[in-house]
């Protein structure tokens, strides 16, 4: 089966730096799904990127898939609180849209 | 639209009692799915459905049974809970468009096996 490993597991970032998460395939991604999850909450799509050296934007989240299609970074540019949470990486697996998801990276926004 | 919608929200359970968890969608999902999320495991799928009547098992379907009478409710079921079935239990669906496209959540259902 397809495994997806986040990295870091978790990272303090100062508001107003800059944050990378990585999401790292064992195989080829033909969908890959970033999603953000406050602490109780059900999980927030963000973005789908599906072609190799794929790049999209919303507000200050950026989201790139490598040429290979085997690893994805989400990028967020001048931190702020709102954007604490965990940010989860899916990959679709098959067919019937199930996604398979990377164990998670907590992210903390210090004043 | 309420969108996707799971009851209940917190359950506390003895060991060997049953339950069931509701999801319910206002989205006219013909997929839908449900996952478990653990610590440091990130979610894991428990079942799924790709239409009414339909369902098939995923990653960790022991303990777990589900159904799918209509299509807008997927029901989870535990027969005899355990304490390794604590966990936060998350609902998903998502219409057919093609191989890719977003799942929608659910807020999930904290669930404790005592």
């Amino acid at each position: 089966s397809q495994e997806l490993e986040q990295s870091p597991q978790s990272l303090i970032v100062q508001e107003g730096k800059n944050l990378t998460i990585n999401c790292t395939s064992s195989k080829t991604l033909y969908g890959l799904y970033w999603y953000k999850q406050k602490y109780g909450e059900g999980l927030i799509f963000l973005m789908m990127l599906q072609k190799g050296g794929e790049e999209k934007s919303h507000e200050k989240i950026t989201a790139k898939l490598d040429e290979k299609k085997q690893q994805s970074s989400l990028h967020i540019t001048a931190s702020q609180p709102s954007h604490a949470g965990i940010y989860l990486c899916g990959a679709d697996t098959d067919s019937w849209g199930k996604l398979q998801f990377g164990a998670g990276t907590q992210v903390v926004v210090t004043p | 639209n309420a969108g996707v919608t799971q009851t209940p929200k917190f359950r506390v359970l003895k060991t060997g009692q049953s339950m069931t968890l509701l999801c319910a969608q206002d989205m006219n999902h013909e997929y839908m799915y449900w996952y478990r999320q653990d610590p440091g495991m990130g979610l894991r799928l428990i079942h799924y459905s790709v239409g009414e009547g339909t369902t098939a098992k995923g990653e960790v379907p022991d303990g777990y049974n589900v159904s799918r009478l209509k299509k807008q409710n997927f029901l989870l079921g535990l027969e005899s809970a355990a304490p390794s079935q604590t966990s936060v239990y998350f609902c998903a669906g998502k219409t057919r468009q093609g191989n890719t496209g977003e799942l929608f959540f659910g807020e999930g259902s904290r669930l404790t096996v005592l």
